[in-house]
């Protein structure tokens, strides 16, 4: 399946430091995104990242992507509390309607 | 206004029962979502409606049935639900209807119960 493994699962770090959190998947894709769920609610869109894109940032956000490795990965520079929350990849199959979400890395800062 | 509201936030019902959730988008989307989430999974795909119309069905039992009434609503009725069907229920729309070239933008959710 198109499905995202994502690494790690969990990761817990002290509030300022940096987190980062990969994302790899299987097939090719058109476009490959980010989004962010605090306990229990709703996703919130992070980034956007094309295929024919290899690195895009957004505030405190950094996104790159490796097509050649099939992976991405996200980092969050100097983590505040509020980031404490789950991160999902998602991606598209070529032509596909429908995203496909990774199984999420669960994030926590530390104050 | 950039908001998917979903109601109603809680649902417990019996195995019996039948209820209907909603979901309003006022962006002017043309893809509209519902999800099925389980704790600490991701979020998967239950139907996908474009410019109205069911474009994707991902095989989900007849218990569950969606309906576009029109572009800004969604409803997803329930019947005769099972208690492994208890989850986060939550419902996106997004401006096109390629996916992946989308943002989707989530409703909070809807936790519902079966008993």
């Amino acid at each position: 399946s198109q499905q995202g493994e994502e690494d790690p699962q969990a990761l817990s770090i002290q509030e300022g430091e940096n987190a980062t959190m990969n994302c790899s998947y299987k097939t090719s894709i058109n476009n490959l995104q980010w989004y962010r769920q605090n306990s229990g609610r709703g996703l919130v869109h992070l980034i956007l990242i094309r295929s024919n894109e290899r690195e895009k940032h957004s505030g405190r956000l950094r996104v790159t992507l490796d097509t050649s490795k099939k992976s991405s990965s996200l980092l969050i520079t100097a983590s505040r509390a509020a980031d404490t929350a789950s991160y999902f990849c998602a991606t598209d199959d070529q032509g596909a309607q429908k995203l496909v979400f990774g199984q999420g890395t669960r994030l926590t800062i530390n104050p | 206004d950039t908001e998917v509201t979903q109601t109603p936030k809680h649902l417990v019902m019996g195995m019996t029962n039948k209820k209907s959730l909603k979901c309003e988008q006022h962006m002017g989307h043309r893809a509209m979502y519902w999800y099925k989430q389980k704790a600490k999974k991701p979020p998967e795909l239950m139907f996908v409606y474009s410019y109205e119309k069911l474009s994707i069905n991902e095989s989900v039992p007849s218990r569950f049935s969606p309906e576009c009434p029109n572009s800004s609503l969604l409803n997803l009725h329930l019947h005769a639900l099972q208690p492994e069907d208890s989850a986060l229920y939550l419902c996106a729309s997004s401006q096109g209807w390629i996916a992946g070239g989308y943002e989707q933008f989530f409703g909070p959710g809807t936790r519902l119960t079966v008993l």
